[in-house]
């Protein structure tokens, strides 16, 4: 069975500051797939960013990057130039190419402030 | 834009009651989840579809059934519900495995 840990239940972070949010994950898969995902207030939970596992290449996402190291199964997210909008809270999650089910990390709260 | 709807975003059922809620995604998705979401707990699956009249239990399928007679809609059941099933309720689509998942805006769920 797959897992995802969101070691960071809370994080604070200056407005236009770079803040990295951490995520790691544990399989005996080998193709998968690695999301970021995005609920604010709202409620309504978007894509952020998108990462293969086969790909070496970091995936980015304009102020979004992620820094993969699939030897440690880590998968983090960095925000550059924080935003008020990027307030909210955030999902790691994972999936393997043959399947279907989604696994989710626990999210970690974000806080941008002015 | 894919679009899922969730038809009732605000519920408060009785103990006991049979509650159903409703997804209905507009893009042709094969796949459709339905999520638990808890503080703490992050998402977890209850079920999922691959095709009409298809279903898989998730982690967490103790306490509901699903329905998919058509493929833009997924239902999910609560057969009698109980407090603990108290929670927000995502649905979600996606095209096929690794693609993008896309969720609707969510069901409160209160069971007094």
């Amino acid at each position: 069975a797959q897992t995802v840990t969101q070691s960071q239940p809370e994080m604070s972070v200056q407005e236009a500051e770079t803040v990295t949010l951490s995520c790691t994950y544990d399989t005996s898969e080998n193709n998968y797939y690695l999301f970021w995902y995005k609920q604010p207030p709202s409620r309504q939970m978007i894509l952020v960013i998108r990462q293969e596992a086969y790909k070496q290449q970091n995936a980015t996402e304009n102020r979004f990057s992620v820094n993969f190291q699939k030897a440690a199964k880590s998968f983090s997210l960095k925000i550059s130039d924080s935003q008020l909008g990027d307030t909210a809270m955030y999902f790691c999650a994972f999936t393997a190419n043959a399947g279907n089910m989604l696994t989710f990390g626990g999210g970690t709260r974000l806080m941008v402030k002015p | 834009d894919v679009k899922v709807t969730q038809s009732s975003r605000y519920l408060v059922k009785r103990t006991g009651e049979k509650v159903f809620l409703e997804c209905v995604q507009d893009m042709d998705h094969e796949n459709m989840f339905w999520y638990r979401q808890d503080p703490g707990l992050g998402l977890r699956l209850i079920y999922f579809s691959y095709d009409v009249k298809m279903k898989e239990k998730g982690d967490i399928p103790e306490g509901y059934s699903v329905s998919r007679e058509k493929k833009e809609r997924f239902s999910l059941i609560l057969e009698s519900a109980s407090t603990n099933q108290t929670s927000m309720y995502l649905c979600a689509s996606s095209l096929s495995p690794g693609n993008t998942i896309y969720f609707g805006e969510g069901s409160w769920l209160t069971v007094v």
